[in-house]
């Protein structure tokens, strides 16, 4: 199965700020999927990263908050821009590794002060 | 919506008894995954059963099927310290994975 390396692992940013997540894979794929982890729920899709196209986003995330860029099929960041406390959440990439279920990185803890 | 539900929001168990969670859906789906999340961090895969399956195993998990009452149901038997965990459905629909409200799991010596 896919094996993802997901940067940074952590991080304490400023309001106002931005910050860049990427996740390299170890194999071409179709599709990368972004999700977000808020304290004590559940995973919410933010947005799908197709190779050569814009991302498609979830109702409630746009593009201006949750910009992504997929260079090529092994790679894809995210950035939370222009953020506040509320962003303070746990970040997730995925690929699609069926017959095996989707594969996750490890994930980037947030917090915004 | 394509997100599941999942029954009990929290199980609390002893170890070597069985647990059992509940997840329900609404919408037509390709395949239903289970997954595993310690201490909010990356997930982990558990099983995937397909539409047309009704019941799969894989070592001491069990999870059933049913697509005419959108509900599956995932089993961990002789459970032990180490299930403790965060377990999420997975409703997969076209091209997306959407997760259930998940059960967090608490498995005491």
């Amino acid at each position: 199965s896919a094996v993802i390396s997901q940067k940074p692992s952590r991080d304490i940013c400023q309001r106002g700020t931005s910050l860049t997540i990427q996740c390299q894979v170890d194999s071409q794929v179709t599709m990368m999927f972004w999700y977000r982890q808020q304290p004590g729920q559940s995973l919410t899709l933010i947005a799908t990263a197709n190779q050569g196209s814009e991302a498609t986003y979830e109702s409630g995330f746009v593009i201006d908050k949750f910009p992504i860029s997929r260079p090529n099929l092994t790679f894809s960041t995210l950035t939370v821009s222009n953020m506040s406390p509320e962003d303070s959440s746990i970040y997730l990439c995925s690929v699609d590794d069926t017959p095996s279920g989707y594969t996750f990185g490890s994930g980037t803890r947030l917090t915004v002060v | 919506s394509q997100q599941g539900e999942e029954d009990p929001q929290a199980l609390s168990i002893q170890e070597g008894e069985n647990a059992t969670m509940n997840c329900s859906y609404k919408t037509s789906i390709n395949n239903l995954q289970w997954y595993r999340q310690n201490s909010g961090r990356g997930l982990v895969h558990l099983i995937l059963i397909r539409s047309n399956e009704r019941e799969k195993h894989s070592g001491r998990l069990r999870v059933t099927l049913d697509t005419s009452k959108k509900s599956s149901s995932l089993l961990i038997t002789a459970s032990r310290a180490a299930d403790t965990a965060s377990y999420f459905c997975a409703p997969a629909g076209f091209q997306k994975l959407v997760f259930g409200t998940g059960t967090r799991l608490l498995v005491s010596p």
